[in-house]
């Protein structure tokens, strides 16, 4: 079975550009994560929905992250423009009716 | 603020020896505790959850052990082996305010041969 796919898998931009992360999550989930992985601050929640709504967005650093599910299949995680603290692992998650969770392979982001 | 501290950070055990992580959290109304191993450059991957309404929980060379009263969990690892090596990350579901999984900080368990 497919997991939940990623792309791209990694990423390098230079500061104030756009970056678009893409998420498809496991068929049949109907929560969808997206977490930021730093040394710094460990995994930390963004935002999630739940059937394609967003439920909790008080993770999102700032105006600078947008997130959007426009279907079941799909989600893309926008920052524009990006600057060089943006710089990590970016994960998507999904689940189906609760918390447990199935993570991604993640997108390695560099913004120089 | 609401958290979950978790300890080691590292942790290197003998091939063959057990291992143990340990997570304390500080919602009392928790009720839902998985624990994830993250090999390099892959994302986290969910190896075994618990409960509140249980005590402890198994799988094959894989424990889990919650104390509700004391507010901490546990990860028991038997007869390790090499492919064990990874940062394993303990987590709480958070309910007061909003819902949410909060991640302990991360052990990196090192099994040497």
């Amino acid at each position: 079975d497919a997991g939940v796919i990623q792309s791209p898998r990694h990423e390098v931009t230079e500061m104030g550009q756009e970056v678009t992360l893409r998420c498809k999550p496991i068929s049949g989930h109907d929560y969808l994560f997206w977490y930021r992985q730093t040394m710094m601050r460990g995994l930390e929640l963004l935002i999630y929905f739940n059937n394609n709504v967003p439920i909790d967005d008080s993770g999102m650093p700032e105006d600078r992250f947008s997130a959007k599910m426009p279907n079941a299949s799909f989600s893309t995680l926008k920052i524009q423009p990006s600057e060089p603290r943006d710089s990590a692992v970016y994960f998507c998650a999904s689940s189906l009716q609760g918390w447990t969770q199935y993570f991604g392979p993640g997108t390695r982001l560099l913004v120089l | 603020g609401e958290n979950v501290e978790q300890h080691p950070s590292t942790l290197s055990v003998q091939e063959g020896d057990s291992a143990v992580i340990k997570c304390t959290y500080s919602d009392s109304a928790s009720n839902y505790f998985p624990w994830y191993k993250q090999e390099l450059g892959k994302g986290p991957q969910l190896i075994i959850d618990i409960r509140s309404n249980v005590g402890e929980k198994k799988d094959q060379r894989i424990a889990v052990t919650l104390n509700k009263t004391a507010k901490h969990f546990s990860l028991h690892i038997t007869e390790t082996q090499p492919e064990d090596s990874a940062v394993y990350f303990c987590a709480a579901l958070l309910l007061g305010g909003a819902q949410k999984l909060v991640f302990g900080q991360g052990t990196r368990l090192t099994i040497n041969p």
